[in-house]
């Protein structure tokens, strides 16, 4: 098995651009999340999901969307990125549920200028 | 939200002594999870506490829930830079109730 993988490892966006992270898990797992990573603050929620076609928003949703078409995939959408949004972000996914073990992806570095 | 405040925020050590990273929520959690993160690296779970007064330990490491399941510890008997890392604690319960959230972690560097 692979696990979380995450792609791609590095990014540098301009103000105002948009990408999608990419995230998949094969593992079966149903509770998929993502996180931000910044110095100091720990990791923070942004998005989650319960199952396919499930996501709701965690602590730190504004300027990024999800969707769970697949159980394998959660992608991230980055709408107009903002300078604010560089940061480290890691996907996670979990058999047993958001508030237990968590399977991190490796991780992508985001850099906006 | 749920507020878990972890301390210290940085440890420095010589190798082969003792670390301690403490966690502490003002409310009283389900679970609390304990994950380590080496330099450039994902976080990788370590453990899960689920009783009041729980202890559990792997190999040099200690893990312990207070009785009132409000804070919890993470000892590190005789330190070795294979230690080196970020440990942070994941706190569920209280007023995030189904997530996680996390502490902000305590850097450990191991001075060989």
């Amino acid at each position: 098995n692979a696990g979380v993988t995450q792609t791609p490892k590095f990014q540098v966006l301009k103000t105002g651009q948009s990408m999608t992270l990419q995230c998949a898990q094969d593992m079966n797992h149903e509770y998929m999340s993502w996180y931000r990573q910044d110095p100091g603050m720990g990791l923070r929620l942004i998005h989650y999901s319960v199952g396919a076609g499930i996501t709701d928003q965690g602590e730190v949703p504004n300027g990024y969307n999800v969707s769970r078409s697949t159980t394998e995939d959660f992608p991230l959408r980055l709408l107009s990125a903002a300078p604010s949004q560089t940061s480290v972000y890691f996907c996670a996914s979990s058999y047993a549920g958001l508030a237990y073990e968590q399977y991190f992806g490796p991780g992508t570095r985001l850099t906006v200028t | 939200g749920q507020q878990v405040m972890q301390i210290p925020q940085y440890q420095h050590v010589q190798e082969g002594e003792d670390f301690t990273t403490y966690c502490n929520s003002s409310t009283t959690l389900s679970n609390i999870q304990w994950y380590k993160q080496r330099p450039g690296g994902h976080p990788v779970f370590l453990i899960q506490l689920v009783k009041s007064g729980e202890v559990k330990k792997q190999k040099r490491l200690t893990f312990q829930f207070g009785e009132a399941k409000k804070n919890s510890s993470l000892h590190i008997t005789a330190t070795q830079t294979t230690d080196v890392g970020t440990y942070f604690c994941a706190a569920a319960g209280g007023t995030s109730y189904g997530k996680l959230t996390f502490g902000q972690g305590t850097i450990l560097t191991v001075h060989p």
